[in-house]
């Protein structure tokens, strides 16, 4: 079996600080991990993808996430915030060759001016 | 190259009716997935269409169904609509080779509102 839990669905953070969104992952084969992010009114949008080549892996938009095995987990990052980050991320993963993905809950990000 | 398409954008339906949803996916993408995304259950797989057979099945009653047709195009079709059947429906297409990743692009979605 397979999820993900996104440990907060509201963060706020301000104009220029770090952004940090939390993701821990559930599952019983090496997963493929995926952060997506949606604007409103629109579908998802890929920001980065683990696929076990590299740990930490750098995405679109100045994002970057590591997979950390023993921790379970694939937070998503970004050293400093811009007002145009404000969106609902997504974290989700996905079983070897398979094309449906679970995802967590969800988490806003609101950038404060 | 285009992107996934998705028609219609949104739609108003009454409790009972029934509704077909149509994506359309990018050019040489043979695999179709479609989420139902819902403020109380988020993003949920609906199921997963192949070169015209159904790959993948989501947990879902039977009312949701789908088909592929030979151009990659895919629709979904809810009979009975349900008030709780009002969501976001997003199509996402992929090269859907079997035994690697394939990354799949999404759609901007078909907003269903059952009355």
């Amino acid at each position: 079996a397979q999820s993900v839990t996104q440990l907060g669905s509201h963060v706020s953070v301000s104009e220029g600080a770090l952004v940090l969104l939390r993701c821990n992952y559930s599952s019983s084969v090496p997963p493929y991990l995926f952060w997506y992010v949606q604007y409103p009114n629109q579908g998802l949008q890929l920001l980065l993808k683990y696929t076990s080549a590299a740990t930490l892996v750098k995405g679109i938009n100045g994002f970057e996430a590591e997979f950390k095995k023993s921790e379970t987990s694939f937070h998503l990052t970004k050293p400093s915030a811009h007002m145009s980050d404000a969106a609902e991320y997504f974290c989700a993963v996905s079983s070897t060759g398979a094309n449906n993905l679970f995802f967590g809950t969800g988490t806003r990000l609101t950038v404060i001016p | 190259k285009a992107g996934v398409t998705q028609t219609p954008r949104y739609l108003i339906k009454t409790r009972g009716q029934q509704v077909t949803l149509s994506c359309s996916p990018i050019s040489g993408h043979r695999s179709v997935s479609w989420y139902q995304q819902t403020p109380g259950q988020g993003l949920q797989f609906l199921f997963e269409y192949f070169s015209e057979t159904q790959r993948n099945k989501g947990n879902f009653p039977g009312r949701f169904s789908g088909r592929q047709f030979s151009n990659s195009r895919s629709e979904m079709n809810v009979s009975t609509l349900e008030l709780g059947d009002s969501a976001l429906y997003l199509c996402a297409s992929s090269i859907g080779l079997a035994g690697g990743l394939n990354e799949q692009f999404f759609g901007p979605g078909t907003r269903l509102t059952v009355l």
